[in-house]
């Protein structure tokens, strides 16, 4: 079963935007991380946020997370046509390496 | 340096065959975890292997079997194939010997089964 959903499940926007993608799960987390995929290929990994912080930073990604919502947040700033990607949200609970996954959402990012 | 490697890349079975899939860990790797992913859909965890046992599993039938070898490459197995045992298979690496691993997991290309 799968425990986040993202949200949108799909987002189009002109390069130079902001995206923003949310993702909600249902049990308590050791860490929350998103991932990448383009076309159905290999995972790649973004950013990891521990559940006991509440923002993280990498380049143009900036991940939030609220655990009392159990919600996280991953934005994408002056977003370029090569973020256009499948982005996934997946949790890891204490006492497991299995990385559970939502969805996922596409992202398309026009010239 | 190469990361996870998988093979084959794509391949077409028949239901009730079996079918074999490989994994060799990013250098410097010594645990490796399976998934599949159904079309339009998340991963979902197959098992994990470490020292060459079954570590982890997901909520997977017995037909999904593996293999770790001392080199720390691995094996997948599904018997009595299904048709909804179409999906991409996806095998992911971690680093050696981290006590307390809450971190990234390094995935490979990915090995696309077609079950007719």
């Amino acid at each position: 079963s799968q425990q986040g959903e993202e949200d949108p499940q799909a987002l189009s926007i002109q390069e130079g935007e902001n995206a923003t993608m949310n993702c909600s799960y249902k049990t308590s987390i050791n860490n929350l991380q998103w991932y990448r995929q383009n076309s159905g290929r290999g995972l790649v990994h973004l950013i990891l946020i521990r559940s006991n912080e509440r923002e993280k930073h990498s380049g143009r990604l900036r991940v939030t997370l609220d655990t009392s919502k159990k919600s996280s947040s991953l934005l994408i700033t002056a977003s370029r046509a090569a973020d256009t990607a499948s982005y996934f949200c997946a949790t890891m609970q204490g006492g497991s390496e299995k990385l559970v996954f939502g969805k996922g959402m596409k992202l398309t990012v026009n010239p | 340096d190469a990361g996870v490697t998988q093979s084959p890349t794509h391949l077409i079975k028949t239901r009730g065959q079996q079918v074999t899939l490989r994994c060799s860990p990013k250098s410097g790797h010594d645990t490796v975890s399976w998934y599949q992913q159904a079309l339009g859909q998340g991963p979902q965890f197959i098992f994990q292997y470490y020292e060459e046992e079954e570590r982890q599993r997901g909520n997977f039938p017995d037909r999904f079997s593996g293999h770790q070898f001392p080199n720390y490459s691995s094996e997948l197995n599904v018997n009595a194939l299904l048709l909804g045992d179409s999906a991409l298979y996806l095998c992911a690496s971690r680093e050696r010997g981290l006590a307390g691993f809450a971190g990234e997991l390094f995935f490979g290309e990915g090995s696309r089964l077609t079950v007719l």
